[in-house]
């Protein structure tokens, strides 16, 4: 079956401290990912893609294959990175996302 | 940027009427769009694909005689539930994907709260 679980639904830390937010997937055929975010109030907005390998707004996410992850990663927390992230799975390039359940950030100052 | 529209943002009607949700592509052709599902403190739910030109593909168990969807132009598709009732109170967000993309590239409009009594 093609899922796409995120294990924590909260996770709350420092300013300045580093952040993983951790998603894993489920799909047979070569993946492609996403990260979304969602700030207070607004509409949901890529972050990043894995094929693109880029770095947005001091986050990256690493495909591994072999433990079927995908986790999103920033070294230094900023207050405005506090918002709701989804990792998101678009199989065989079909558009149709497959979204995990969201994890919230709250980053405190 | 790309910018989708959803109208309206918000709206209560009472059960068995039929509500329309507009999603629009502002500066941009798109022939596919997305519509999706959320419950509050859940996840977005596909529930179908709308093509310019075609039917609309539905998600298993989303029922095609219950939410309509017509993608008349390439920067308008319209869902409309029809005989609404409160179990389809949701959060219905709409995406678009611009042409030569393949889907790969999504925006996403505000969403549009529906509140059925």
């Amino acid at each position: 079956a093609q899922r796409v679980t995120q294990p924590e639904k909260l996770l709350s830390v420092f300013k300045g401290a580093p952040v993983e937010l951790k998603c894993n997937y489920s799909y047979s055929g070569s993946p492609e990912l996403f990260w979304y975010v969602q700030y207070s109030r607004q509409r949901l907005q890529l972050l990043l893609r894995h094929i693109s390998r880029e770095s947005i707004k001091g986050f990256t996410a690493d495909l591994n294959k072999g433990e079927t992850s995908f986790h999103l990663k920033k070294p230094f927390a900023q207050e405005e990175d506090s918002a709701m992230y989804y990792c998101a799975l678009n199989p065989s390039n079909t558009g149709k996302l497959i979204f995990g359940q969201g994890t919230t950030l709250q980053v405190k100052p | 940027g790309a910018v989708v529209s959803q109208h309206p943002s918000w709206v209560i009607c009472k059960s068995g009427t039929s509500v329309k949700i507009e999603c629009r592509s502002l500066d941009f052709q798109a022939t596919t769009m997305f519509w999706y599902r959320q419950f509050p403190k859940q996840s977005l739910m596909l529930m179908a694909t709308s093509n310019e030109g075609s039917k609309a593909t539905y998600e298993q168990g989303v029922e095609k005689d219950k939410f309509l969807i017509n993608h008349a132009s390439l920067t308008l598709s319209t869902l409309t539930v029809t005989s609404a009732h409160p179990e389809d109170s949701s959060f219905y967000i709409c995406s678009a994907s611009p042409l030569a993309t393949a889907g790969e590239t999504q925006y996403f409009g505000p969403g549009t709260r529906l509140l059925v009594l």
